[in-house]
């Protein structure tokens, strides 16, 4: 079974950057996309976008446009999320997630990363 | 973006009842609709994928119905374990987006 696994909890000065990792182990990764979605406190969940590592192009949603970028190493089934220009509103639980589908780009997402809190703080 | 509304925000049942939560789009996405369960603390759990599909493993209490805009999710008889926050999500277009979840009390 397909597990994801990411990286450790942060705590990031203002206007600096984070970056977040997301190690694939037990099957297949290439092929399938890796999304991030993220959770402020008590809020819902917002899609920031995703990546097809095989494709190796990614997608944002608008809103991060310019703020965010996501990488993967094949090498080692891990994905990255990068955010830059942080400020406190950007303080929430990141999570990584894979598409239910094979080289499916609108995909439901069945398999989610632990999450990692990322604290944005002076 | 598409907006995803869900109704209610919350409420409580009981052990036992049958429950259905709402999910609308804000413009047409045909089949293209996710159900999730999240708990306190964990990551969202996939329920139903393509408005009706059960995702393995997931119990055939839960069922999920619509086409279009309008959405339900179905728990046919609710257990101690359904209490949680229910979100649907649209994967027709970029950006995919979420509903603003519902929470279900125990009453």
């Amino acid at each position: 079974q397909v597990q994801l696994v990411q990286s450790g909890a942060e705590v990031k000065k203002p206007g600096s950057s984070v970056k977040v990792s997301c190690k694939a182990s037990g099957g297949t990764f290439s092929s399938y996309a890796i999304s991030w979605v993220r959770q402020a406190p008590g809020q819902g969940l917002e899609w920031m976008g995703g990546i097809i590592p095989i494709f190796g192009t990614a997608n944002y949603a608008q809103k991060f446009q310019g703020r965010v970028t996501i990488t993967t190493d094949e090498s080692t089934s891990t994905a990255y999320m990068e955010l830059s220009s942080l400020r406190s509103e950007d303080t929430a639980v990141y999570y990584c997630a894979r598409a239910v589908g094979s080289s499916s780009w609108f995909d439901a997402f069945d398999i989610w990363g632990q999450g990692t809190m990322v604290t944005v703080s002076s | 973006a598409i907006r995803m509304t869900q109704s209610p925000s919350s409420f409580s049942a009981s052990t036992g009842d049958r429950v259905t939560i709402t999910c609308r789009a804000s413009q047409g996405i045909s089949s293209y609709l996710a159900w999730y369960q999240q708990k306190p603390g964990k990551a969202p759990k996939l329920l139903i994928y393509a408005a009706s599909t059960l995702q393995s493993g997931v119990p055939s209490r839960f069922s999920g119905s619509g086409s279009g805009t309008d959405f339900t999710l179905t728990i046919s008889c609710l257990q101690s374990e359904d209490f949680a926050t229910y979100y649907c999500q649209q994967y027709y277009s970029y950006p995919s987006t979420f509903g603003g979840g519902t929470k279900v009390e125990i009453k």
